[in-house]
């Protein structure tokens, strides 16, 4: 099993510039979730997904889109890269409950 | 609203000893679950230890164990026997309709 892929690993972007970070998750999990790690404040949830279809906002949404066409994919697209979105990307699938979450190895995203 | 805390932002520990580190949280929600994971400097994120919240026992794993107290709503990690992999980030979640996570304790082990 990969489990959860996230590609790329490091992307260096400027400011205006759109993108897609991609997830993919070979597990046959309904939810998927995008984080961003900055130091200092955790991981914070950007948007979630409890099933193909259906998607939803976290705490952080502004500046990122997400969809969800199957169950497999769920990838973020930065509509308009700003310098606040430089930071740690991880990408995260369950089935739920107190089986937890398990992470992609994360994208390194800098804008300059 | 669901918050995790933790208040620690950095330890060291000299190997072989043991540590605790903290964490408190708040949720209205009845049936939830604890976890803890472990961020090495690879950045790759790993499930240490899970607790279900109607499990009155604390949870174990080899060298890791919770201290669940529900009431006070805290669920402290305690590693014992620490070892130079232990070095890495620590971060205690909660789950229920989505997944909280705490701020971290970044966690040194000295040789």
């Amino acid at each position: 099993n990969a489990g959860v892929t996230q590609t790329p690993k490091f992307q260096v972007l400027k400011t205006g510039q759109s993108m897609t970070l991609q997830c993919a998750q070979d597990m046959n999990h309904e939810y998927m979730s995008w984080y961003r790690q900055d130091p200092g404040m955790g991981l914070r949830l950007i948007h979630y997904s409890v099933g193909a279809g259906i998607t939803d906002q976290g705490e952080v949404p502004n500046g990122y889109n997400v969809s969800r066409s199957t169950t497999e994919d769920f990838p973020l697209r930065l509509l308009s890269a700003a310098p606040s979105q430089t930071s740690v990307y991880f990408c995260a699938s369950s089935r739920g409950g107190v089986y937890g979450y398990t992470f992609g190895s994360g994208t390194r995203l800098t804008v300059v | 609203a669901q918050t995790v805390t933790q208040s620690q932002p950095e330890m060291s520990v000299q190997e072989a000893e043991t540590v605790t580190l903290s964490c408190t949280y708040d949720t209205s929600e009845n049936n939830y679950y604890l976890f803890w994971y472990k961020q090495p400097p690879s950045r790759q994120m790993i499930l240490v230890i899970r607790q279900e919240a109607y499990k009155q026992q604390n949870a174990t794993e080899n060298r890791f164990s919770v201290n669940f107290q529900k009431a006070a709503k805290s669920f402290s990690l305690k590693i014992s026997d620490s070892q130079l992999g232990d070095t890495a980030m620590y971060f205690c979640a909660l789950t229920g309709n989505q997944f909280y996570f705490g701020t971290g304790t970044s966690l040194t082990v000295i040789p």
